[in-house]
């Protein structure tokens, strides 16, 4: 089945820094990549969506600038937390649409801390 | 506006029990949708979906959910919880047609009691 590999999937950084998170599609050619963040026991907000080889559609309240998406290939979404900062702390997912009718898979997630 | 609402964000049952997870839904259009379920840290599985025919849709580990248009609702269940499905479960909805975003509901956090 299609499979989407998410990295790292713990990240503690420093405030300040920046940190990258790479989604991968091991089997099939992800041509739109959606990256979620999920706080505490709350459910999975849309961040953005990735079409390859174009700019990444960012939703309302999102800022560009602070997590910048890149998605180079049809193999590969990277989601850069840019000067993060403490309350940039969650768990972040990526989604790919498989290709396949209404066919969605899920990075693992990544849990980023900053301290 | 599409919306999901999952009634109840916490449901405890003890094991062997019947598992009921609601799910409601806001559709101008005909929905497709979905059950997920998440282990602490980790990403969504699929648990199953609806898109078109049968209303009753089977999915992995035992798990169903029936379409019910007139109810706008879309609820989970399970014969007889285990232990192992002790998780969080999401209702979802596309948005903008197959390759659109999933939307979710808050989720239910299912306990399994020994």
């Amino acid at each position: 089945g299609a499979v989407v590999s998410q990295h790292p999937s713990r990240v503690i950084c420093k405030s300040g820094t920046s940190v990258k998170i790479e989604c991968r599609s091991l089997d099939f050619q992800a041509t739109t990549m959606f990256w979620y963040r999920q706080f505490p026991k709350q459910s999975l907000m849309l961040m953005a969506t990735s079409n390859e080889g174009s700019k990444a559609t960012y939703e309302q309240g999102v800022e560009k600038d602070k997590f910048l998406i890149n998605h180079a290939s049809l193999t590969l979404s990277t989601l850069t937390v840019t000067s993060a900062h403490p309350e940039d702390s969650s768990f972040y997912i990526c989604s790919a649409s498989t290709g396949q009718y209404y066919g969605y898979t899920f990075g693992s997630g990544t849990r980023l801390t900053v301290v | 506006a599409q919306s999901v609402t999952q009634l109840g964000s916490h449901v405890s049952v003890s094991e062997g029990a019947l598992v009921l997870l609601r799910c409601n839904y806001s559709s101008s259009v005909p929905p497709y949708l979905f059950w997920y379920v998440q282990y602490p840290n980790q990403g969504l599985q699929l648990l199953l979906k609806y898109t078109t025919g049968a209303t009753l849709v089977k999915g992995i580990n035992g798990f169903e959910a029936e379409f019910k248009k007139s109810e706008t609702s879309f609820h989970l269940t399970k014969p007889s919880a285990h232990m192992s499905d002790a998780a969080e479960y999401f209702c979802a909805l596309p948005t903008g047609g197959s390759q659109g975003n999933l939307i979710f509901g808050k989720g239910t956090k299912l306990s399994v009691k020994p």
